[in-house]
C-alpha cells in the first residue's frame, strides 16, 4: 500500500520568490510519483510525473520535482513564483505494478502568491 | 487529440431528487474511466472505476451508482440525493500504457439543498 503526506496545507510566497511544496511518500516498492495542479472550480491538471530514469523531472509552467529515494520525497519547486501559480497542488503515488485506480493522492497544498 | 468532457458543470438539486452526471472521452478507445469526489477539505476520493463497457467497480459504499453504456461514456447516477452527496465530482481517464497517469475532466459542482 502507498501513502502520501503533503507538509503544509497552505503555503504563501511573494511573487518572484522560490516555490517549494513538500511531498513525502510511503511505498513498499519503487513508486510512480505525480504532481497535479487545480485552479479554482476546475479539474486537476498534470504538472509532471516520475516513473523511471532521471530523478529530476521537469514539468509545465516552469515547475520541477526531484525524486529522492533516500528521503522518500518528491518536492515540487519553481525558482520564481508568478501570480498565476496560485492554486491547489496535489502529490500522488502509485505502485508500478498496480493500476491507476490505486493512485493515492495527498490532501493538497493551497499556494498563495503575494504581490 | 485526446480529450475528456463532463457535464453539467454545476447542478443544484433538492434532497431526494435523482442525479445524472455524464462524461465522455474522445480520441481514444477502451480507456479506463474513473469517477472521483472532492468534498471540501477532504481531498480526492475514488468512487468508481471501469475497465470496459458494463464493467463497474465501486470503491466505497454509497448512495451513488455508475454505468458505462458505451466505450467512451461514463455516467454517475443517484436515484435519491442526500445532503452529503454535495461536492465536486471529477471524471478521469487513464490511457493504457501511460504508467498509471490519470487525466481529469473539468469537474461538476453538485449542491444538494
Amino acid at each position: 500500500a502507498q501513502s502520501v503526506t503533503q507538509l503544509g496545507s497552505h503555503v504563501s510566497v511573494s511573487e518572484g520568490a522560490l516555490v517549494l511544496l513538500r511531498c513525502n511518500y510511503s511505498s513498499s516498492v519503487p513508486p510512480y510519483l505525480f504532481w497535479y495542479v487545480q485552479y479554482p472550480n476546475q479539474g486537476l491538471q498534470l504538472l509532471l510525473k516520475y516513473t523511471t530514469g532521471a530523478t529530476l523531472v521537469k514539468g509545465i509552467n516552469g515547475f520541477e520535482a526531484e525524486f529522492k529515494k533516500s528521503e522518500t520525497s518528491f518536492h515540487l519547486t519553481k525558482p520564481s513564483a508568478h501570480m498565476s501559480d496560485a492554486a491547489e497542488y496535489f502529490c500522488a503515488v502509485s505502485a508500478p505494478s498496480g493500476s491507476a485506480r490505486q493512485l493515492t493522492f495527498g490532501s493538497g497544498t493551497q499556494l498563495t502568491v503575494l504581490p | 487529440s485526446q480529450t475528456i468532457h463532463q457535464w453539467p458543470a454545476t447542478l443544484v438539486q433538492p434532497v431526494g431528487s435523482p442525479l445524472s452526471l455524464e462524461c465522455t472521452v474522445e480520441g481514444t478507445s477502451n480507456p479506463n474511466l474513473y469517477w472521483y469526489r472532492q468534498a471540501a477539505g477532504r481531498g480526492l476520493q475514488l468512487l468508481f472505476y471501469s475497465v470496459g463497457i458494463g464493467q463497474i467497480s465501486s470503491e466505497v459504499p454509497q448512495n451513488l451508482s455508475a454505468s458505462r453504456p458505451q466505450d467512451r461514456q461514463f455516467i454517475l447516477s443517484s436515484k435519491k440525493l442526500l445532503l452529503s452527496d454535495s461536492g465536486f465530482y471529477l471524471c478521469a481517464w487513464n490511457p493504457r500504457g501511460s504508467g498509471n497517469t490519470i487525466y481529469f475532466g473539468e469537474g461538476s459542482w453538485l449542491t444538494v439543498v
